[in-house]
């Protein structure tokens, strides 16, 4: 079946640092990616997504780039701030396991910015 | 805006009880989800539905069970809570068939004891 792999947590960083959250997949066809974040207290929003190899997701100055090759989809910010503190979750939807309504997570990868 | 309301935002209920979360959308989204959130594991789907009155088991269905009697609202109905049921429960939407975003609630944090 469909899964999702995200890089264990949590991750703490100062301000101003470059974040990597590393995602990789395995699904049974050509599925949609997602990142999806939720602040403290809050459900979850997206954040951004890519629906085809090689695109790239962007917003608030995230990004991920859909890599087929090497099934991943890794969430990036040149430069995090305090206010980008919450858990990330990386998702997919693959329409060829007959499920396209439905998503798939990743565990969850809790980010701290120290100012 | 959509917006995707849980009843609740904490509740505590004692084990044995029948336990009834709600949630309510407003943009006419065929697609309802229910979801629990637990440290480490991620989201892990229990029901969703994809019109009213119909239903189709998640990953994890045992223990709970759903209700989708008008569009707007799917219940989430826990039979009699055990302890192993405390978690949160996060609500979620979403227009159509094909990989659109899922808009979520604010979530019930429940605790049985």
């Amino acid at each position: 079946g469909d899964s999702v792999t995200q890089m264990e947590g949590p991750v703490t960083l100062s301000e101003e640092a470059f974040l990597t959250i590393n995602c990789t997949y395995t699904a049974t066809g050509y599925p949609s990616l997602f990142w999806y974040v939720q602040y403290p207290g809050e459900g979850l929003q997206l954040l951004l997504k890519a629906t085809k190899a090689d695109d790239k997701g962007s917003n608030k100055g995230f990004e991920a780039t859909y890599r087929k090759e090497t099934t991943s989809f890794h969430l990036e910010k040149g430069s995090v701030q305090v206010s980008d503190s919450a858990v990330y979750f990386c998702a997919l939807s693959d329409p060829a396991s007959g499920s396209a309504r439905q998503l798939t997570f990743g565990s969850g990868t809790q980010l701290t910015v120290l100012p | 805006d959509v917006k995707v309301t849980q009843s609740s935002r904490y509740l505590v209920k004692r084990t044995g009880e029948k336990v009834f979360l709600e949630c309510v959308q407003d943009m006419d989204h065929e697609n309802m989800f229910w979801y629990r959130q637990d440290p480490g594991l991620g989201l892990r789907l229990i029901y969703f539905s994809y019109d009213v009155k119909m239903k189709e088991k998640g990953d994890i269905p045992e223990g709970y069970s759903v209700s989708r009697e008008k569009k707007e609202r799917f219940s989430l109905i826990l039979e009699s809570a055990s302890t192993n049921q405390t978690s949160m429960y996060l609500c979620a939407s979403k227009y159509g068939s094909s990989s659109y975003e899922q808009y979520f609630g604010p979530g019930t944090r429940l605790t049985v004891t």
